[in-house]
């Protein structure tokens, strides 16, 4: 156990519609990353936040936004939903954010699209 | 662009025979190095990573890799496997350009099969 916790553990939902997924970091950590997995993109990083700002963003859809809030747990909207979005989301932590930290990955949310 | 490559999708194995997974990085600058394990329906679980020093790293559950900068590769190893040792490896290397994020770009993945 990581210690990073997401829900929910699986979403199906329809094409056209909007979801939230959710993210605690490990106590103590300051930073969040998303990244997506997918059988055809493989993983990818979408967005960092660092207590409560945006840090970085990788290949994130105009569709995709994230935050992060004073209590540090991050949460990732999908809107317009496409067949294509479905994928397992993962949230990591670390401690700063620093280039010399280890993420710590949760178990992810699989989303399916119908 | 940074880019990771991971030259076999999977690598089938016997159990307590030795494996190698490979993994070559293209990158302008200096990078830090992590190998990842994803066991079925689980999260990402750090193996090892590089950061500077030593060239051979070691890592939890008996496995470790060499950093080789001639050859801009981070080959992952374990002298002798178990059936436990079924999952996915990723190699990941950090992005250093953007300054303060630690965002990873990681490869495709390998999946090691280990057979009794």
């Amino acid at each position: 156990d990581s210690g990073v916790t997401q829900t929910p553990k699986h979403l199906i939902t329809a094409t056209g519609q909007r979801v939230t997924l959710r993210c605690s970091p490990r106590s103590g950590d300051l930073s969040v990353y998303w990244y997506q997995q997918s059988l055809d993109q493989g993983l990818q990083f979408l967005i960092q936040y660092y207590n409560g700002e945006e840090r970085a963003k990788g290949n994130i859809l105009e569709r995709f936004s994230a935050q992060q809030f004073p209590d540090l747990h991050s949460e990732l909207n999908l809107s317009s939903l496409e067949l294509g979005d479905s994928a397992l989301y993962f949230c990591a932590s670390s401690s700063s954010g620093r280039t010399t930290d280890t993420q710590y990955f949760g178990p992810g949310t699989r989303l399916t699209v119908l | 662009a940074q880019s990771v490559t991971q030259l076999d999708s999977q690598v089938p194995v016997f159990e307590e025979a030795p494996v190698e997974l490979r993994c070559n990085y293209s990158s302008s600058v200096s990078v830090y190095l992590f190998w990842y394990v994803q066991y079925p329906n689980q999260g990402l679980q750090l193996l090892l990573k590089y950061l500077s020093g030593s060239t051979l790293v070691k890592g939890i559950n008996g496995f470790e890799a060499e950093f080789n900068k001639s050859q801009t590769s981070f080959h992952l190893r374990k002298p002798s496997v178990h059936i436990s040792d079924t999952a996915e490896y990723f190699c990941a290397v950090s992005d250093l350009r953007g300054g303060a994020t630690n965002k990873l770009i990681f490869g495709t993945g390998t999946l090691l099969a280990v057979q009794p």
